[in-house]
């Protein structure tokens, strides 16, 4: 069976510094992995995902994660955290067939000035 | 934008009530889910259609029924609801479900609010 765990429920941020969102993930399979984010009063929008090429993923407004089979790990990282960064992020897994997603519980980002 | 739609994005109702929520996507794809996401509880897959035809039902109660009249809409008709059943509920859609397609992206809509009185 597949499963997602984020490790931190909430995280807090200075604006400009780096930001640390943890997954790790159990899986039987190759899996694919993703990152969402989920602004306020909005639907979720795919940041980033993994499908077995390279193991560094870039996504969109700056974030970047990587896959580390051996750690069962995609943390999801930026260099510097903006205002607008503050959301909630999902890590998510895919089964291989049927194309199910299971998503961790979220970690929500604050952003202080 | 997402190309997924949704409506109405907020929606109050009774235990007796009868209402219905819409989902719609201008995306050409074939595949369409509905979500459940409670405060505090990791999102929960309620159905999943392909090609018009139901493939995924989660042990969902029978008051929650979907309709997927066609691969570009998708409804969820909700009766006799409880206070419990409160909750933001989302509409996804993706490519299709061909076998060994697992990776193709989910796209979401908006959400509907629902508050159950």
């Amino acid at each position: 069976a597949q499963s997602v765990t984020q490790l931190d429920s909430h995280v807090s941020v200075s604006e400009g510094t780096p930001v640390l969102l943890r997954c790790n993930y159990s899986s039987s399979y190759s899996p694919s992995l993703f990152w969402y984010v989920q602004h306020p009063n909005k639907g979720l929008q795919l940041l980033l995902k993994y499908t077995s090429a390279a193991t560094l993923v870039k996504g969109i407004n700056g974030f970047e994660a990587e896959f580390k089979k051996s750690e069962t790990s995609f943390h999801l990282t930026k260099p510097s955290a903006h205002m607008s960064d503050a959301a909630e992020y999902f890590c998510v897994v895919s089964e291989p067939l049927g194309g199910k997603l299971i998503f961790g519980q979220g970690t929500e980002l604050s952003v202080k000035p | 934008e997402t190309g997924v739609t949704q409506t109405p994005r907020h929606l109050v109702m009774g235990m007796t009530n009868k209402k219905s929520l819409k989902c719609e996507q201008h995306l050409g794809h074939n595949a369409m889910y509905w979500y459940k996401q409670s405060a505090k509880k990791p999102l929960e897959l309620m159905f999943v259609y392909n090609f018009k035809e139901q493939t995924e039902n989660n042990s969902v109660p029978s008051r929650f029924s979907p309709e997927c009249p066609n691969s570009s809409h998708l409804f969820l008709h909700l009766h006799t609801l409880q206070p419990e059943d409160s909750a933001l509920y989302l509409c996804a859609s993706s490519q299709d479900l061909t076998s060994g397609h697992s990776t193709d992206t989910q796209y979401f809509g908006p959400g509907t609010r629902l508050t159950v009185l």
